[in-house]
């Protein structure tokens, strides 16, 4: 399976304000997904980041609020914008590993509190 | 209804007990099936990923789906301490199709 790394591991920001988080992978990966756990609730899925396409994003996120850069196959950025005290949550990066099912591989994730 | 449900626990059992972890879904078109472990602070660790119907082991784990009954299960014999975490069951409906998680049972094993 892939290593992967998040920054920041956790932040705690105030309202109004940006917050870019950072995910890398130790090998080539095609797909990266960026997922939002929210306290006692199940992972849900923000976009997936394909390399040298846009970003797709899931129902009920927008580009705008969410911006995804992929300039690489081992690297991704989340920003989270303009925020609000309802995004405070985890933020994971996730990466297929390349078996034949397509499994798929988490970061260690990033824990956001916004005052 | 949720497509995929869970208890969220939490659930407290004695060291060396057998754990009995399950999920439940609504759609019948589900084919891949996992088991993510979660502990705290940390991002989710693929457990167990099951094809279909059957049960397949992986040394105390065992991990077990019903389509007919729509109903998957994961069962951890010989619990230790360090099994206590957050399992989230996660299902999708082909290899290519996003993941649908569970919202996870939280587990804890008393020493």
């Amino acid at each position: 399976s892939a290593v992967i790394s998040q920054k920041p591991s956790r932040d705690i920001c105030q309202r109004g304000t940006s917050l870019t988080i950072q995910c890398q992978v130790d090998s080539q990966v095609t797909m990266m997904f960026w997922y939002r756990q929210q306290p006692g609730q199940s992972l849900t899925l923000i976009a997936t980041a394909n390399q040298g396409s846009e970003a797709t994003y899931e129902s009920g996120f927008v580009i705008d609020k969410f911006p995804i850069s992929r300039p690489n196959l081992t690297f991704s950025t989340l920003t989270v914008s303009n925020m609000s005290p309802e995004d405070s949550s985890i933020y994971l990066c996730s990466v297929e590993g390349g078996g034949i099912h397509n499994e798929q591989f988490f970061g260690p994730g990033t824990r956001l509190t916004v005052l | 209804q949720k497509e995929v449900e869970q208890d969220p626990g939490p659930l407290s059992v004695p060291e060396g007990a057998i754990v009995s972890l399950n999920c439940t879904y609504s759609n019948s078109a589900f084919q891949y099936f996992m088991w993510y472990r979660q502990y705290s602070r940390k991002g989710p660790e693929l457990l167990m990923y099951t094809y279909s119907s059957g049960n397949k082991e992986d040394g105390r784990f065992t991990a077990q789906v019903d389509k007919s009954s729509k109903y998957i299960s994961l069962f951890i014999r010989d619990s230790q301490p360090s099994d206590s975490a957050t399992y989230l069951c996660a299902m999708k409906y082909s290899s290519a199709s996003k993941i649908i998680f569970g919202s996870g049972t939280r587990l804890s094993i008393r020493p």
